[in-house]
């Protein structure tokens, strides 16, 4: 089974605060995703990357930026968190987008 | 920005009744999935439609894609407790690398 892991499924930090949402997949896939979850608007696209050091931007990319050193790590950086940050992050990794695999998501609450 | 928009956004039935779910766009995708995603987790693929007015049948879960590939509807017949849980659609682009989420719809089935 593909397994999508994150660094963290509950976070607070406070505004201002640099944070690193990881995320690993064991499937050696090319494509990882980062995506944050809000009530109403689904699922929004941050960034994505299809290789190593590769990243695209999605829909919604201001206040973030995205490392990819290996294939299999996918980092989030928030470089000073705000409280409109505090959101679901979802992390998916695909071959192609042929299918999606999530990770649990983590819970990130900015005080 | 390729947009999906899903309706209805909430759903709460009784078990036993049927349901119809839309994702509906103004852009044509090269295919479509649908996932569900229960609390505390990440989505889980459902079904991927790939041809214009393809039927998929999962169970008690009915899986279309219009005939101009802009737009799919889930169908599910005699609603059960366990199939409680949100609904996302997501279409995958030409190039095969983006996937685009819906806004998702929230089902609750009630025994």
């Amino acid at each position: 089974d593909v397994k999508v892991t994150q660094s963290s499924r509950y976070l607070v930090k406070r505004t201002g605060e640099k944070v690193f949402l990881e995320c690993v997949q064991d499937m050696d896939h090319e494509n990882m995703f980062w995506y944050r979850q809000d009530p109403g608007l689904g699922l929004r696209l941050i960034y994505f990357s299809y290789d190593v050091k590769m990243k695209e931007k999605g829909d919604i990319p201001e206040g973030y930026s995205v490392s990819r050193e290996k294939k299999e790590r996918f980092s989030l950086i928030l470089e000073s968190a705000s409280t409109n940050q505090t959101s679901m992050y979802l992390c998916a990794s695909s071959p192609r987008a042929t299918r999606a695999y999530f990770g649990p998501g983590t819970r990130l609450t900015v005080l | 920005t390729q947009l999906l928009e899903q309706s209805p956004q909430f759903l709460s039935i009784q078990e036993g009744e049927n349901l119809t779910v839309y994702c509906n766009s103004s852009s044509v995708f090269s295919s479509l999935q649908w996932y569900r995603q229960e609390p505390g987790e990440g989505p889980v693929l459902l079904v991927t439609v790939v041809t214009g007015g393809e039927v998929k049948k999962l169970k008690r879960l009915t899986f279309q894609f219009g005939d101009a590939r802009k737009d799919s509807s889930l169908h599910i017949t005699a609603a059960q407790p366990g199939d409680t849980g949100l609904y996302l659609c997501a279409g995958v682009n030409n190039a095969g690398n983006m996937l685009t989420f819906g806004g998702g719809t929230r089902l609750m089935v009630k025994p």
